[in-house]
């Protein structure tokens, strides 16, 4: 069955630090998500992207977030100067083009702890 | 959106059916029911989804009542996998199709 897949699956870095977060989404998808989870709240919303472009954003994805798709395949998340409460499980999701089921594909998530 | 309102846990015997509530009183004619879940911090994973008529696939069941103000999530026969987060989200198809969760009812199915 084919799967959204996530990479590093954790990472730890210093406060200040650029992290990059890749993930491969399903083959054929069109739509691109975003999102986080903070332990033991609530996953959040973080950006989708279509078309090459953001499609729509919320209000935590600031200027230190950008979003790209290098190439046909990879789908990335770069956080450019890591803040400690940029702590968190970060999950890419995918969905095929045409009429919007609501079914998004996940990653298994990318644990990314900032000291 | 409307706003969902679910339970925050329930407890289920294994083998037996789990029925999970969600209100949405303030649903619109055009807004879907989509269920999702999360088993101990893996992605999200749909289930569901339905506009108006009940609907079953290979997972589980969704009934929504007739005024649409709320409806179940049937799980039919509960195994101790299913223990999960279980998230109740109301939405219209949207180009974007983002989804915003809530918090969900823990299911804690026992043996």
């Amino acid at each position: 069955e084919p799967e959204v897949t996530q990479t590093p699956s954790h990472q730890v870095t210093q406060m200040g630090q650029e992290v990059i977060l890749r993930c491969v989404p399903i083959s054929n998808h069109l739509y691109f998500y975003w999102y986080r989870q903070i332990l033991g709240q609530k996953v959040e919303f973080l950006v989708s992207f279509y078309n090459n472009e953001i499609s729509e954003k919320s209000e935590i994805f600031d200027d230190q977030f950008s979003v790209e798709r290098p190439d046909g395949s990879n789908f990335t998340l770069k956080i450019r100067s890591t803040k400690l409460e940029d702590s968190a499980m970060y999950f890419c999701a995918s969905r095929a083009g045409g009429w919007d089921t609501g079914e998004l594909f996940f990653g298994e998530g990318s644990r990314l702890t900032v000291l | 959106d409307a706003k969902t309102t679910q339970p925050p846990s329930m407890d289920c015997a294994e083998g037996r059916a789990a029925n999970l509530p969600c209100n949405h009183s303030t649903i619109s004619g055009n807004e879907y029911v989509y269920w999702y879940r999360q088993i101990h911090s893996q992605g999200p994973q749909y289930i569901i989804h339905g506009l108006k008529n009940n609907e079953t696939n290979e997972m589980a069941s969704l009934i929504i009542t007739e005024d649409r103000k709320s409806s179940t999530l049937i799980l039919p026969h509960a195994t101790l996998r299913d223990t999960a987060v279980y998230y109740c989200i109301v939405r219209v198809a949207s180009n974007t199709g983002k989804l915003i969760f809530g918090q969900g009812t823990t299911l804690q199915v026992k043996p």
